[in-house]
């Protein structure tokens, strides 16, 4: 079955304990993206990966780091998270970056508390 | 100003009403736009893409107006099942790989 898989679907942490969210789709998907989702904020990008080893800054990146080491992989790291990144996180893969954009595929989300 | 807004909302309709929804770009160099549906906090999934000779799938009608800047979505005879939030998406603008998202507008469809 295709999709985009997160990991873990809920966490709850303190500040500062560093953590990774992992992300892995199964489609052979060029583009990754992470984005983060706020009541009355909607989604928002935080980084994203045109291709293997080509990460490129989404509209929040602060505070996050991702690596594109494998075309399936994307995980999301949170050096040290700090309470205002408690979030509703959302993995998402497409086909292709060619023009028209192509349909992105999301994962389930990971919500993400931060004491 | 935002790079991607929406109308407020939230839109509440009887089952069978038409409902339009409208979304403003501000980046001319944008280059492809979309509208997804969210269901309650989860994952946001493609409703339809949007292209300058507007595009109809049953009863849902998009239309992107370039010189405007601006996407719409109509939803004809609407059922319950479409209550939902609806985002709108646009792709490129500042940079080539950077997907920007409205803050989407709930519609509630009740009996």
């Amino acid at each position: 079955e295709a999709q985009v898989t997160q990991n873990p679907r809920y966490l709850i942490t303190v500040t500062g304990k560093k953590l990774t969210v992992t992300c892995s789709q199964n489609m052979n998907h060029e583009y990754m993206s992470w984005y983060r989702q706020d009541p009355g904020l909607g989604l928002r990008q935080i980084y994203y990966s045109m291709n293997v080893e080509v990460t490129d800054k989404g509209d929040v990146p602060e505070g996050y780091k991702v690596s594109r080491k494998e075309k399936r992989n994307f995980p999301l790291i949170l050096e040290s998270p700090s309470p205002n990144q408690t979030s509703l996180y959302f993995c998402a893969s497409s086909l292709s970056t060619a023009q028209p954009a192509y349909e992105q595929y999301f994962g389930p989300g990971t919500r993400l508390t931060v004491t | 100003r935002k790079e991607v807004e929406q109308d407020p909302g939230p839109f509440n309709v009887p089952e069978g009403a038409t409902v339009a929804f409208n979304c403003t770009y501000s980046n001319s160099a944008s280059q492809s736009f979309f509208w997804y549906r969210q269901d309650c906090r989860k994952e946001p999934k493609l409703l339809m893409s949007v292209y300058s000779s507007g595009n109809e799938d049953g009863r849902f009608t998009a239309q992107l107006n370039r010189a405007s800047q601006y996407i719409s979505l109509l939803i004809r005879d609407s059922k319950l099942s479409d209550s939902a939030t609806y985002l709108c998406v646009v792709w490129g603008g500042t940079s080539y790989g950077k997907l920007t998202f409205g803050q989407g507008t709930i519609l509630t469809v009740h009996p």
